[in-house]
C-alpha cells in the first residue's frame, strides 16, 4: 500500500515569515501534485511534477520533487494571509489510483 | 483543466435518508472520482466512476450505501443512502488530466446528517 505522509500537521506563522512544509513516501511516483484547499472549496491544483530533481517556481512557492521520486517539499516565501489553508500532497503511480497525504494546515496570521 | 460543478453545495439531512449528489464536467472525460474528506481530514476515495460500466469501489466503500451512475462522459451522481450522522463529510468528484498525472476537483458538497 502506498502512504504519502505530510509534515508539520499544522503550522501557523507571522506574515512575511517563510516556511517549508514536507511530503514523503517510502514508494516511487511518476507524479507528485500539490494541492491548496480553503475552507468551503475544493481542493485547488497548485503543480504537478514528473521528473526526478524538478524544481518549479509559482511565485512566491517553489516547488521540488525529491531525485528518487518518493518526495517533495514545497517552500513558501514571504508568507501572505491569502496563503491560509490546507495544503496537501498527492502522488500516482502508474496504473495505480492517486494516494493524498494527510495535509498540513497552514494558517499565516496578520 | 476542467471546469466542474456539483449540486447540491451543501445539504442537511435527516438520519434514514438518502441523498444524490451530481457532478457535471464542461469536457468529456473517461473517469471521474469520488472522495469523501471528513471534518479535518484528507481525502479518502470512494470508488472509480467509468462510463458504461460499473464503478469500481475501495476497500470500505460498497455500491449499496453509494451506488453511483454515469450515465454520459460528462455526468455523474453519487448517493448517499440510508445516512447516518458518521456520514457527515464534504464529497467531492474529480477528473483526471489526459496524461492522468493530475486531477481536477469540484466545489465538494458539504454534508450534515442529523
Amino acid at each position: 500500500t502506498q502512504l504519502l505522509e505530510q509534515s508539520p500537521q499544522f503550522l501557523s506563522i507571522q506574515e512575511g515569515e517563510n516556511l517549508t512544509v514536507y511530503c514523503n513516501s517510502s514508494s516511487v511516483f511518476s507524479s507528485l501534485q500539490w494541492y491548496r484547499q480553503e475552507p468551503g472549496e475544493g481542493p485547488v491544483l497548485l503543480v504537478t511534477v514528473v521528473t526526478g530533481g524538478e524544481v518549479k517556481k509559482l511565485k512566491r512557492l517553489t516547488f521540488q520533487f525529491g531525485d528518487a521520486r518518493k518526495d517533495s517539499s514545497l517552500h513558501i516565501t514571504a508568507a501572505q494571509t491569502g496563503d491560509t489553508g490546507l495544503y496537501l500532497c498527492a502522488g500516482v503511480s502508474y496504473g495505480q489510483n492517486f494516494v493524498f497525504g494527510p495535509g498540513t494546515r497552514l494558517s499565516v496570521l496578520p | 483543466s476542467a471546469v466542474i460543478s456539483q449540486k447540491p453545495s451543501r445539504d442537511i439531512c435527516q438520519r434514514g435518508t438518502s441523498l444524490t449528489i451530481q457532478c457535471q464536467v464542461d469536457s468529456q472525460v473517461t473517469m471521474m472520482f469520488w472522495y469523501r474528506q471528513q471534518p479535518g481530514q484528507s481525502l479518502t476515495l470512494i470508488a472509480t466512476a467509468n462510463q458504461g460500466s460499473e464503478a469500481t469501489y475501495e476497500s470500505g466503500f460498497v455500491i449499496d450505501k453509494f451506488p453511483i451512475s454515469r450515465p454520459n462522459l460528462t455526468f455523474s451522481t453519487l448517493t448517499v443512502s440510508n445516512m447516518s450522522p458518521e456520514d457527515s463529510s464534504i464529497y467531492l468528484c474529480s477528473v483526471a488530466s489526459g496524461d492522468q498525472e493530475t486531477q481536477y476537483f469540484g466545489p465538494g458538497t458539504r454534508l450534515l446528517v442529523l
